[in-house]
């Protein structure tokens, strides 16, 4: 099936200093979307991106969707404490809301 | 945006019995999604919940094990029958975001298994 794998796993950066993290599938994928998941709470949506080759921002937030629309990267910049969380990258084909996951990029921000 | 509540919000339950999980949405949805995250991984569809019709569900996951309901346009419900550990996990149901073609999520429900 179709799988998509996140990297890095795990981030233990110092507050200021900038995150990437990325995505990347076997599969071609119409939409990539990045959640960010808080301890005791669902995805929340960050970032969609519809077009091959788009890049797109959401404050200190920039992602972009591969031109082989089998990958995507989400940056952070300047990161604070409140970015700590799970950052989950999906992958989603037209014509249905069928989503797939990554596994998730566990962020770690020290003050 | 859609506001979507989850009861209870966490469970420890005894090995062999049943949990039933709510999801309550703030407005009219025809599709609900129920997801499971195990410990440390990622979100896991199990099925698709449209109303007026038996629920979807995808492969590795089967309706005697999580039976679902769908009785009206805002709700749903989840059952995990005859539990074991390895049902442990957060279940979280979701609900399209039709202006972006994503999904709002619910808080979750985080269920132990002893």
């Amino acid at each position: 099936g179709q799988q998509l794998n996140q990297s890095p796993q795990s981030m233990f950066i110092q507050e200021g200093e900038d995150v990437s993290m990325n995505c990347t599938s076997s599969s071609i994928f119409n939409t990539w979307l990045w959640y960010k998941q808080d301890p005791g709470e669902g995805p929340v949506l960050l970032i969609a991106l519809y077009k091959a080759g788009e890049l797109t921002s959401n404050g200190r937030l920039t992602a972009q969707f591969g031109i082989t629309r089998k990958d995507s990267f989400l940056n952070i910049s300047a990161s604070i404490p409140s970015d700590v969380g799970i950052y989950f990258c999906a992958g989603q084909l037209t014509g249905g809301f069928k989503t797939i996951f990554g596994a998730g990029t566990r962020l770690f921000v020290k003050a | 945006s859609a506001v979507i509540s989850q009861k209870p919000s966490r469970d420890i339950c005894q090995r062999g019995t049943s949990l039933t999980i709510q999801c309550q949405v703030d407005s009219q949805v025809t599709m609900m999604f129920w997801y499971r995250q195990q410990p440390g991984q990622s979100l896991t569809l199990i099925a698709t919940a449209n109303q007026g019709s038996e629920a979807t569900y995808e492969s590795g996951f089967v309706i005697d094990k999580f039976p679902i309901s769908r009785p009206n346009l805002t709700f749903s419900t989840l059952t995990v029958s005859n539990m074991s550990p390895e049902d442990s996990s957060i279940y979280l149901c979701s609900v399209p975001n039709l202006s972006t073609d994503t999904q709002y999520f619910g808080p979750g429900t985080r269920l132990t298994v002893l």
